[in-house]
């Protein structure tokens, strides 16, 4: 079945800094979702990617489809300790998501 | 707009005996999902309803875990008997339609099973 993996597992970044997730599935995608989990909190939607090649922007966020549709990444620029959380991807086929990548920001 | 509703927030129970959780999903979302989370890994899917029939429940112990949906709306999820490995977060999203739309989550059950 389909396999989702994200790296890295976690991310430790002082603020200001940038990170960045990975997301690769084993087979074609027919899309990907992203979200945040706050600790404690329930996973939160944050953008869908659908088309091959397809970057999608929300404020410092940046997400990416691979041509292949096979990997996506989510880039967050000049992080802020407000973006403290596990980033999920989810593969739409059969909604699998990966483990996830724990961000912590230091101030 | 009112989101997910799920109870109880938390539940203790002993391995062996049985626990049922409810579900609420937004009005008028036709789809429903219950999730698995274990603590450090990401939400596992263990069925999937669309109106009030099984879309995927692949991934389902279905031995121990069953679920329904019957009025196409709330849903129970339950577990029968429990075991120690049934510790987690049990998580009911909803959404307008499967497939590409967004999932909205509620806040979760998180169980105990001693």
């Amino acid at each position: 079945g389909q396999q989702v993996m994200q790296i890295p597992q976690y991310q430790h970044v002082q603020e200001g800094e940038d990170f960045t997730t990975y997301c690769n599935s084993s087979t074609t995608l027919s899309n990907i979702q992203w979200y945040k989990q706050r600790p404690g909190g329930h996973p939160v939607f944050l953008i869908q990617l659908v088309k091959s090649g397809e970057v999608k922007k929300q404020k410092r966020l940046t997400f990416q489809f691979g041509e292949a549709k096979k990997n996506s990444s989510l880039h967050i620029t000049a992080t802020q300790t407000t973006d403290v959380g596990t980033y999920f991807c989810a593969g739409n086929n059969d909604m699998r998501f990966g483990a996830g990548t724990r961000l912590t920001v230091k101030p | 707009e009112a989101g997910v509703a799920q109870s109880p927030r938390y539940k203790i129970i002993e391995k062996r005996q049985s626990v049922a959780f409810w579900c609420n999903p937004i009005s008028g979302h036709a789809t429903l999902y219950w999730y698995q989370q274990i603590l450090g890994q990401g939400p596992k899917l263990l069925i999937q309803f669309q109106n009030n029939g099984v879309v995927d429940d692949s991934q389902l112990p279905k031995d121990r875990f069953s679920a329904e949906r019957l009025k196409g709306v709330d849903s129970t999820l339950k577990i029968q008997p429990a075991k120690l490995e049934d510790s987690a977060v049990y998580l009911c999203a909803s959404s307008l339609v499967g497939g590409l739309a967004e999932q909205y989550f509620g806040p979760g059950t998180r169980l105990t099973v001693t």
